[in-house]
């Protein structure tokens, strides 16, 4: 079975930085592309960041374009978003998810909460 | 970039009605449309994808259709599980755009 399991969200100042992960389990990591998607307190759904299956392809929204880094670490299923000159409306859920095949995310992680308040 | 906008932004109906959630985008895109499903502080659920294919193990009453600028989310007889948000979303080449949301609401 399918399991995606964010982490390290939490409560950090503005101008701060902020590490996420995402452990991966129950299909084979390294033959998915992987994204980032935050949801803001009673917002919609909005992409964040995408990396291919090796890595070597990433691509960011633009509103997180030079402050956010994705990375994947494939021989430990893990996903990453290295977050830093976080802003307030930096804050939301973030949510780790799977590109199936045709753009569709088919699995999602429960979420990790990003608060970003001084 | 392609922006994607639902409408209606909110939906009121019954159980047992037919509705349609309509999915425009700001210019003509292929068919790498998907629906998805969010109920409070859950995380989305994957409907649709390709416009028109329908996700395993999502029962039959949700289909998808469309192309160009214009997509459906067709619920054809409501049941009390299907009131939630539910938001489109187009990807290419690895930029994925998602629809402000519906809110379907018991009248």
């Amino acid at each position: 079975e399918v399991h995606l399991v964010e982490s390290g969200g939490g409560l950090v100042q503005p101008g701060g930085s902020l590490r996420l992960s995402c452990a991966a389990s129950g299909f084979t990591f390294s033959s998915y592309s992987m994204l980032w998607v935050r949801q803001a307190p009673g917002k919609g759904l909005e992409y964040v960041s995408v990396i291919s299956s090796n890595g070597v392809y990433t691509y960011y929204a633009n509103s997180v374009k030079g402050r956010f880094t994705i990375s994947r670490d494939n021989s430990n299923n893990t996903l990453y978003l290295q977050m830093g000159s976080l802003r307030a409306d930096d804050t939301a859920v973030y949510y780790c998810a799977r590109d199936r095949r045709y753009g569709e995310a088919d699995y999602w992680g429960q979420g990790t909460l990003v608060t970003v308040s001084s | 970039d392609i922006q994607m906008t639902q409408s209606p932004s909110t939906l009121s109906a019954s159980v047992g009605d037919r509705v349609t959630i309509t999915c425009r985008a700001s210019q003509s895109i292929t068919s790498l449309l998907a629906w998805y499903q969010q109920k409070p502080g859950k995380a989305p659920k994957l409907l649709i994808y390709k416009a028109s294919s329908l996700e395993s193990g999502v029962p039959s009453r949700f289909s998808g259709s469309g192309s160009g600028t214009e997509f459906t989310l067709t619920i054809s007889s409501l049941q009390p599980d299907d009131f939630a948000t539910y938001y489109c979303q187009h990807y290419d080449a690895y930029f994925y755009s998602f629809g402000q949301g519906t809110k379907l609401e018991i009248k």
